[in-house]
């Protein structure tokens, strides 16, 4: 089947506009995360959705952030007044609902974002 | 905090045998895990550890020990398209909840 997909691959942008990432997880996962992988760093937790449960937002890096989960499917994360800092890769991650196996996380092939 | 170390770039001869480390300092340890990542592409699951031992898949093996917050991953009779950065995580919380990663290693695979 379809694994996860993202869109765009890649996002060119001007410091201060306003910028959406999609993410369309593998059909029938419950939990949705999204990381960041900045140059040289480890990937890094930004929010994590699971089901119909409140988001865990403790890991976006300010109030610019934010993300939203439609139809327990496709997530949106959005970044108003991109600052340069913004730049990385941004990755979506999916995996099954609790009580099923180990929960490893299947990644998509992430958008790369550049604040000019 | 949470910390979570291993070393940043390896380099490897094809079909020899690559050991690389991670340790972790975590809140809290629900399994710790190894992922693939090539250049440009998304990160790809390879191990899991949630009890002490060594588990073996293939040509790769990934050993835990809890009481040491350590952990390693062994290539076996590496192969150029080997190369790539290896990923470690540990899982802090119960379920399927965020992973903790650490900042990779990336292994080069020469002739």
């Amino acid at each position: 089947g379809a694994g996860v997909s993202q869109s765009p691959s890649n996002k060119v942008t001007e410091k201060g506009k306003d910028v959406e990432l999609r993410c369309d997880p593998i059909s029938g996962h419950t939990a949705l995360y999204w990381y960041r992988q900045s140059l040289g760093q480890g990937l890094e937790f930004l929010i994590y959705f699971q089901g119909n449960s409140a988001p865990d937002k403790s890991g976006l890096p300010s109030d610019r952030f934010s993300a939203e989960r439609t139809g327990g499917s496709v997530s949106t994360l959005t970044i108003q007044r991109t600052q340069q800092e913004d730049s990385a890769v941004y990755l979506c991650a999916s995996s099954i609902r609790p009580g099923q196996g180990i929960y490893e996380q299947y990644f998509g092939p992430g958008t790369r974002l550049t604040v000019t | 905090g949470q910390n979570i170390d291993q070393p940043t770039e390896m380099t490897a001869t094809e079909g020899a045998i690559v050991q690389i480390n991670c340790t972790y300092q975590t809140s809290g340890f629900n399994g710790l895990f190894w992922y693939q990542q090539h250049a440009g592409e998304a990160p790809t699951f390879l191990s899991y550890n949630v009890l002490d031992g060594l588990e073996e898949k293939g040509r790769f093996s990934s050993f835990l020990s809890r009481s040491k917050g350590y952990s390693y991953l062994l290539l076996k009779e590496l192969q150029m398209k080997d190369s790539a950065s290896y990923l470690c995580a540990v899982r802090d919380r119960e379920g399927n909840t965020p992973l903790v990663f650490g900042k990779g290693t990336r292994l080069s695979v020469i002739a």
